[in-house]
């Protein structure tokens, strides 16, 4: 049972532009969300994050949105350069567990 | 430099030969977990510690072992490894208390693992 899925495995972008990395998730406790990005050969590194209790987080040119009642989350990343291209992943916790769940990754490509 | 350091990077083994794959951390964490990637599956945890003695299972803990005798140390033991454990293993550590569940987790730069 995926808690946490990223229906995309793949998204490629031209550079400048916007990218877009869609999560889902299905268990309601869940009330912080985090993005980890990933480099081949390397563990991933955390993003960005937000709390259940704010609709928009932004960093830079990272933004998150989250849509509680959709029961999804959004990675927009503004303006879109080749260094992002990486794998991304979407993760839920909740306060009940501190449990980290993790979604399936998004490989995101940037084009120059 | 604050980091997660895990040992071998990559290895190939056999069916059965015992193996440990080891993890330090310099960050003064409570926490450290084990995780492993798969295609299709992402990261998925198999073991956690809360603190130095306290360890407890993940979601896919059948077939692993871990131990934390020592608050910087977390090693994974494959007692008896299967070519289903094939895959790509990632330690990762955090700082807990209130920050438990919003904490930045900290990974290691992954343990490529294939059993023959």
């Amino acid at each position: 049972d995926q808690q946490v899925k990223q229906n995309s495995p793949s998204l490629s972008v031209q550079e400048g532009r916007i990218s877009i990395l869609n999560c889902d998730y299905t268990n309601s406790m869940f009330d912080y969300f985090l993005w980890y990005k990933k480099y081949p050969a390397e563990g991933p590194t955390f993003l960005i994050s937000i709390s259940s209790i704010k609709d928009k987080n932004e960093d830079g040119r990272f933004t998150v949105f989250l849509n509680k009642s959709a029961k999804h989350l959004s990675l927009h990343i503004v303006p879109s350069q080749p260094g992002d291209s990486a794998v991304y992943f979407c993760a839920a916790s909740s306060r009940n567990t501190g449990k980290l769940i993790f979604g399936q990754g998004t490989t995101l490509q940037v084009k120059p | 430099e604050a980091q997660v350091t895990q040992n071998p990077r990559y290895l190939i083994t056999v069916t059965g030969k015992k193996l440990t794959v080891t993890c330090s951390q310099n960050m003064n964490h409570e926490y450290m977990s084990w995780y492993r990637q798969d295609p299709g599956l992402g990261l998925r945890q198999i073991y956690y510690s809360m603190n130095v003695e306290v360890t407890d299972k993940g979601d896919v803990p059948e077939g692993y072992k871990v131990s934390r005798k020592e608050k910087r140390n977390f090693p994974l033991i494959l007692e008896s490894p299967s070519p289903n454990q094939t895959s790509l293993y990632f330690c990762a550590s955090k700082s807990v208390g209130d920050r438990l569940y919003t904490g930045e987790l900290f990974f290691g730069e992954g343990s490529r693992l294939t059993v023959l």
